[in-house]
């Protein structure tokens, strides 16, 4: 079974920039999570799908970001325009059950580390 | 709310010795806890979790943790650490409510040593 599939793996751009990420979850998968990860801390919740519709997306700064997750299957998360603050790693994950299933293990991709200088 | 407190953002072993990794958490009602690993480079791989049937929960690699509901804790341990565990450990609790979302600990950085 194919696992979560995320690109690029890297990304270097300038503030004021803007930049796009893919994720392609494991087939199947009806939920999507986007998470950004700050060096030194962990996962933070950016947004997730249920299919094609958003169920959380409190902790995405909204005035930057934004995601979408046509079909119900890929998803690409948008940063325009990047500041320095958002050099992290955005990692896609993505679990079988539904936004209830909060037990429901989430598969997690490599990563987008992000640079912005 | 929840939230997850990790103690000792590294934690330096010898090979063969014993491993064991803290994680507190806070919750307003019962918790499902997990504990992640995660490489170099990598995602973050499912090591364990603890969803209210037995306290004591087994995992990949030799890995346990122990839910002790009285003292909020969800340590991790394994009783003889090898060379391929250099990782970092992220814990992570949610909601056994109804809708809710990962909320993960700034992790923990094991360090093993010949």
């Amino acid at each position: 079974e194919a696992g979560v599939a995320q690109s690029p793996r890297y990304k270097i751009i300038e503030k004021r920039q803007s930049v796009a990420f893919w994720c392609n979850p494991i087939s199947g998968h009806a939920t999507l999570y986007w998470y950004q990860q700050i060096l030194g801390q962990g996962p933070k919740l950016l947004i997730q799908f249920q299919n094609n519709g958003v169920v959380d997306d409190s902790q995405l700064p909204k005035d930057r970001f934004s995601a979408e997750r046509l079909k119900g299957v890929d998803s690409t998360l948008k940063i325009q325009p990047a500041k320095l603050e958002d050099s992290a790693v955005y990692l896609c994950a993505s679990s079988s059950g539904g936004p209830w299933s909060s037990y429901n293990e989430q598969f997690f991709g490599p990563g987008t580390r992000l640079t912005v200088l | 709310a929840q939230s997850v407190t990790q103690l000792g953002s590294h934690v330096s072993v010898s090979e063969g010795a014993l491993v064991l990794l803290r994680c507190n958490y806070s919750s307003s009602v019962p918790p499902y806890l997990f504990w992640y690993v995660q490489y170099p480079n990598q995602g973050l791989q499912l090591l364990l979790k603890y969803t209210s049937a037995a306290t004591l929960v087994k995992g990949i690699n030799g890995f346990e943790a122990e839910f002790k509901k009285s003292e909020t804790s969800f340590h991790l341990t394994k009783p003889s650490a090898h060379m391929s565990d250099a990782a970092e450990y992220f814990c992570a609790v949610s909601l056994n409510s109804g809708y809710s979302t990962l909320t993960f600990g700034k992790g923990t950085m094991l360090l093993v040593s010949p």
